[in-house]
């Protein structure tokens, strides 16, 4: 079955930086765009970036643009949301998810966020 | 950028009702709006996607409709298990976007 692992969440001090990562299993990784959606406490859902199937391709939250870096390592299964110049606004649980479907030649094609991991939570504080 | 608003922001209603929310987009989105379910503690879930298509293993209690900026998300016969927050989502164009969210809980 789809399974998306986040990790590399934790405390870390404003202007510092994280690395996230997202570990899939169960699909064909390599084959689907994916995003980053993230949850400030008590808050709704905000979208974050989102990377092509070949990771040629990238597109950004105006709120984190210039600060944060989405990648994808094909051969490991892996996504990671580098994340710098990190500020309170950026405390929240973070998820990766897929898209619906895999076959997208474009940046995005089927953004409904069909399998989600369970998230990981950044928490920005001195 | 498109902007998602979502009324009523909480909702209260009984076992056995059906119940409504709705979601207006600042421009036309065509069919390029989704529904998630995110129950306390958990990663939102996926119900309906493209308007009205609902995703593997949701019930048909859930259901979805509209077009271009005006759409409704309808839960019939309401249970226990349907406490959760409810948001829509676009993609017509980046950035996507999620409505605020709507809190339902039951009577």
């Amino acid at each position: 079955q789809v399974q998306l692992v986040e990790s590399g969440g934790g405390v870390v001090q404003p202007g510092r930086s994280l690395r996230l990562s997202c570990v899939a299993s169960g699909f064909s990784f390599s084959d689907y765009v994916m995003h980053w959606v993230r949850q400030a406490p008590g808050k709704g859902l905000e979208w974050v970036a989102v990377i092509s199937y070949d990771g040629s391709n990238k597109y950004y939250a105006d709120s984190v643009k210039g600060r944060f870096t989405i990648s994808r390592d094909n051969s490991k299964d892996t996504l990671f949301l580098q994340m710098n110049s990190l500020s309170a606004d950026d405390t929240a649980e973070y998820y990766c998810a897929t898209e619906g479907e895999g076959g997208c030649s474009s940046i995005s094609c089927y953004a409904y966020f069909q399998h989600w991991g369970q998230g990981t939570l950044v928490t920005v504080s001195s | 950028d498109i902007q998602m608003t979502q009324s009523p922001s909480s909702l209260s209603a009984s076992v056995g009702d059906s119940v409504t929310i709705t979601c207006q987009a600042s421009q036309d989105i065509n069919f390029y709006l989704n529904w998630y379910q995110q129950k306390p503690g958990k990663a939102p879930k996926l119900l309906i996607y493209d308007v009205s298509n609902l995703a593997t293993g949701v019930p048909s209690k859930f259901s979805g409709s509209g077009s271009g900026t005006d759409f409704t998300f309808t839960i019939r016969s309401l249970q226990p298990e349907d406490v959760a927050t409810y948001y829509c989502q676009h993609y017509d164009n980046l950035p996507y976007s999620f409505g605020q969210g709507t809190k339902l809980e039951i009577k």
